[in-house]
C-alpha cells in the first residue's frame, strides 16, 4: 500500500520560534498533498492543498504567512509554522494523493506530528 | 458549516457482533465517500470507499452502504474485533482536487 511518512513525530518549541514539518510519500509520487490540523477530540480540519511546483491553496481562515507550505517535489511537502505561539499547539497531519486527473484517488495519511509550543 | 455529520460520538459493541456506524451529508455534489480509522496520536488509515454510482461496497469484514436519496452512508463491521476499537471518520469529496470533508468521528469500543 501507499506509505506516507512525517518528520518529526513530536516537537516541543518555545514561543516565537519556527518549526518545519516534513511529509514524504515513500512509494508513490504525490501530485497533491494536503495538510490537516486536529484538535483534541475533534475532526480533521483541512488547512491547505498543495500541488507539486505551484503555490498552496489555503482554506478560509488559515494564515498563509503563518503556515508556509512548500511542495518542491512529487514526494516531499513541508509545512513551516512561523513564529509559533501556544495556540498553534496541535496535531498536524499530512496526506498525499497520486495520479493525475483522477478524482477518486484515495488520500493516504502520514502518522501526524504533535506540536507543543511553550 | 458541517457538511458531513457523524451524530454518534461513540459506539460500544460486543466482540463478534456487528458494528454499524452512520454518516449523513448535506452537499448533493459529493460523489466519493471514504471511511478512515484512527488510533490516538496516529494518522488516519484508509478503510474503504464508495463512489456515488454504487450503493454498496464490500471489503472483507467492512461493508459501506450509500443511500444517495437520503444522503446517508453507513459502515458495517462484522464480526467486530477488539482491534477495531478506534475512532472512525467518514469523509466525502466533491471536486477534482480531492479535498475531503470529514465528519466529527465516532469512537468505537469493542468489548470482550
Amino acid at each position: 500500500g501507499a506509505v506516507v511518512s512525517q518528520h518529526p513525530s513530536r516537537v516541543i518549541c518555545k514561543s516565537g520560534t519556527s518549526v518545519k514539518i516534513e511529509c514524504r510519500s515513500l512509494d508513490f509520487q504525490a501530485t497533491t498533498m494536503f495538510w490537516y490540523r486536529q484538535f483534541p477530540k475533534q475532526s480533521l480540519m483541512l488547512m491547505a492543498t498543495s500541488n507539486e511546483g505551484s503555490k498552496a491553496t489555503y482554506e478560509q481562515g488559515v494564515e498563509k504567512d503563518k503556515f508556509l507550505i512548500n511542495h518542491a517535489s512529487l514526494t516531499l511537502s513541508t509545512l513551516t509554522v512561523t513564529s509559533a505561539h501556544p495556540e498553534d499547539s496541535s496535531f498536524y497531519i499530512c496526506s498525499a494523493r497520486g495520479g493525475l486527473g483522477r478524482i477518486t484517488d484515495t488520500q493516504y495519511f502520514g502518522p501526524g506530528t504533535r506540536l507543543t509550543v511553550l | 458549516d458541517q457538511q458531513v455529520k457523524q451524530n454518534s460520538p461513540s459506539l460500544s459493541v460486543q466482540e463478534g457482533r456487528i458494528s454499524i456506524l452512520n454518516c449523513d451529508y448535506t452537499n448533493s455534489m459529493f460523489d466519493y465517500f471514504l471511511w478512515y480509522k484512527k488510533y490516538p496520536a496516529e494518522g488516519p488509515t484508509f478503510l474503504i470507499s464508495i463512489s456515488s454510482i454504487k450503493d454498496k461496497n464490500e471489503d472483507g469484514r467492512f461493508t459501506v452502504f450509500l443511500n444517495k436519496s437520503a444522503k446517508h452512508l453507513s459502515l458495517h463491521i462484522v464480526p467486530s474485533q477488539p482491534g477495531d476499537s478506534a475512532v472512525y471518520f467518514c469523509a466525502a469529496s466533491t471536486d477534482s482536487w480531492g479535498k475531503l470533508q470529514f465528519g466529527a468521528g465516532t469512537q468505537v469500543v469493542v468489548t470482550p
